[in-house]
């Protein structure tokens, strides 16, 4: 059973739709989080929730809009969608929020905007 | 805003050598400090932690962390070509765990 998954691995689209990036983790854990990697292999932190509340929301253009259904979910939604955007995003979750805490990494959704 | 530097590399290191990685970081307050491999077109893994000073050995894997020289390391013993891959090195600055990472030093490991 894969951890933490996350769908499409793969997304081609064209400047100005809209899509949506969905994440699961099976591990039980209370924190999720969305990720960013560019082109130069930069990670970076976009958002995380814990128990479905909105704890870090890091300088993202209000274009990115995260949803919690429950715990065990945390799905993407961009609008609009700019050549900008395109990278590889990840989803993590980890146990807690802590500052220690481990980070569970999806397998990636590489996102090419044309 | 919070920064985390590594060199991008590559570092190339023959088979059986020691690897050596270094990373700084820039926020005094940083608590906690990860090393993450990425290995290409996949997703990051924890390979260790560390939380005060001094070293910490699991396995091959050894992580060094100096809070007054903001600086932490990683060093691979008996390099294996499966070592080749991406280290990220990560730093959580307290409170929720929100993660800087560095742009990463790729290894190359010459069989």
């Amino acid at each position: 059973d894969t951890a933490v998954s996350q769908t499409p691995k793969y997304l081609v689209t064209q400047m100005g739709n809209d899509k949506s990036i969905k994440c699961e983790q099976n591990l039980g854990h209370d924190t999720m989080y969305w990720y960013k990697q560019d082109s130069k292999k930069f990670l970076k932190i976009m958002f995380s929730y814990n128990n479905k509340e909105l704890i870090i929301n890091e300088t993202v253009p209000n274009r990115f809009s995260p949803k919690s259904p429950d715990k065990a979910h945390l799905n993407l939604h961009i609008n609009s969608l700019e050549l900008g955007d395109s990278a590889v995003y990840f989803c993590a979750s980890s146990q807690d929020q802590g500052p220690g805490e481990k980070l569970f990494f999806g397998s990636g959704t590489q996102l090419s905007v044309l | 805003q919070k920064e985390v530097e590594q060199n991008s590399g590559p570092l190339s290191v023959p088979e059986g050598a020691i690897a050596s990685l270094n990373c700084t970081y820039s926020d005094r307050g940083s608590q906690s400090f990860f090393w993450y491999r990425q290995y290409s077109g996949k997703s990051p893994e924890l390979i260790m932690s560390i939380y005060s000073n001094g070293d910490k050995e699991d396995g091959r894997f050894t992580a060094q962390l100096n809070k007054a020289s903001q600086y932490v390391s990683l060093l691979i013993r008996d390099s294996q070509p499966s070592d080749s891959a991406t280290y990220l090195c990560a730093v959580n600055g307290g409170g929720a765990n929100n993660l800087f990472f560095g742009t990463g030093t790729r290894l190359t490991v010459i069989p």
